[in-house]
Order: structure tokens, then sequence, then C-alpha cells
């Protein structure tokens, strides 16, 4: 059964304050790892999908790496906005579902 | 271009009664699944359905559960016999293609939260 992992369960920044979020995975063939951004009330947003060991994705403050084992999504001198709740999830091979963690909730104070 | 549309946002229903949750999916897309959430917990799978093919329910939690699409579009979630247990926020998510072919990024609707009193 694939598994994933992610941590810590919440972060508290200052604004500008670097730092990183984990979610660490096993899976039966890694199709993909996706991360998504979640805000209260709404459904998840997509961010960025990763799909092989060494491969990096970046989008304004964020940036997402894989390995084997495990895939980090760094926010770089983050703002308030940025403040939410980031999903990971997998989808093994010859499969179609999204297994998710349970989510990193990141709030960031002015 | 429109995203992906549930109907209703809220529904509050007593113990015992049906409700039926809907989802328009984002157009072009062949792919659609129902996830649920529930307080304090991760996404779970509920059903996918992919083109034409049988849809795949190994995901629902019981036969009080069901879902159909119509047309390859939109998609109706159906609730027998609500307990408290299955209050939670439902979410329908499409993407291009599902099945072995690849890939595919899934776009979420908003949600339905669901509360049975």
């Amino acid at each position: 059964e694939d598994q994933v992992t992610q941590s810590p369960e919440a972060l508290r920044l200052q604004e500008g304050e670097s730092s990183s979020l984990n979610c660490s995975y096993t899976v039966s063939g890694l199709r993909g790892l996706f991360w998504y951004r979640q805000d209260p009330g709404k459904g998840p947003e997509f961010l960025f999908t990763l799909y092989s060991a060494g491969e990096e994705k970046e989008k304004e403050r964020l940036k997402a790496t894989l390995t084997k084992k495990e895939s980090f999504l760094h926010i770089t001198a983050p703002k308030p906005e940025d403040s939410a709740t980031y999903l990971c999830a997998v989808q093994a091979s010859n499969d179609y579902k999204l297994s998710f963690g349970a989510g990193t909730t990141v709030t960031v104070r002015a | 271009g429109a995203g992906v549309s549930q109907s209703p946002s809220n529904k509050v229903t007593e113990k015992g009664k049906d409700v039926e949750l809907r989802c328009d999916p984002i157009s072009g897309h062949t792919a659609l699944y129902w996830y649920r959430q529930s307080l304090g917990q991760g996404l779970e799978f509920l059903i996918y359905f992919q083109g034409n093919s049988a849809p795949d329910k190994s995901g629902l939690p019981s036969d009080r559960f069901s879902a159909e699409r119509t047309g390859g579009s939109v998609s109706t979630l159906t609730i027998q016999r609500t307990q408290q247990e299955d209050s939670a926020v439902y979410l329908c998510a499409s993407s291009l293609q599902g099945g072995s072919g690849g890939s595919y990024e899934q776009y979420f609707g908003p949600g339905t939260r669901l509360t049975v009193t």
C-alpha cells in the first residue's frame, strides 16, 4: 500500500524566513509525485509534478525537489500570502488515483 | 477557462436521508475522480471514471455510496441513508487522461461540505 508522510504538521515562519517541508513516500513504482496548496474552505490547487529522482521545479518562491524516497518543498523568503496547507501526493505506476499525505500547515507572520 | 465546479457548496442533512452531490469537470477532461476529506485526515480516494470505461469503485467505503457519470461529463455522487461519519468535504477532480497512459495533473473543485446531524 502506498504511504505518504509529511512533516512537520505545522510550521510558523516569520516573513522572509526560508524553510523546507518534507514528504516521505513508499510506493510500488512512482509514476508521479504531486504538490498541492490548499487554502481554508477551498479545494487543493495544483503546484508541481515531479517524475524522477533529481528533478526540480520552481514557481515564484516555491521549489520542489525529488529523491527516491522523499520530496522537499522549499519556501524562499515567504510572504504572508504563502500561508496555506501544502499537500503531497503520489501516483503509483499503472494507477491513477492519488495517495495523499496529511499536509503541512504553513503560517507566515508579517 | 472554467475550472471544476461542484454543487452545492454546503449541505446539511439529517441522519438517514439521501444526498446527491454534483460535479462538473473541466471541459475536455476525460478522467473524473471523487475524494473525501475528513477533519484531521488526508484526502481519501473514493471512485474514478475514465471515458466510457466501467468506473473503479474500489475506494467507496460502503454500499450506501454510489456514483454515476452521464455523457462522459457531469458526475453525481449519491450517499444513501447518511450517517454522522459521512460528514466531510467531498472533492471532485478531473484530468486530461487517467489510466496507465501517463500521469496527468488532477484539478480539484471547491468541494461540497456535507454535515449530517
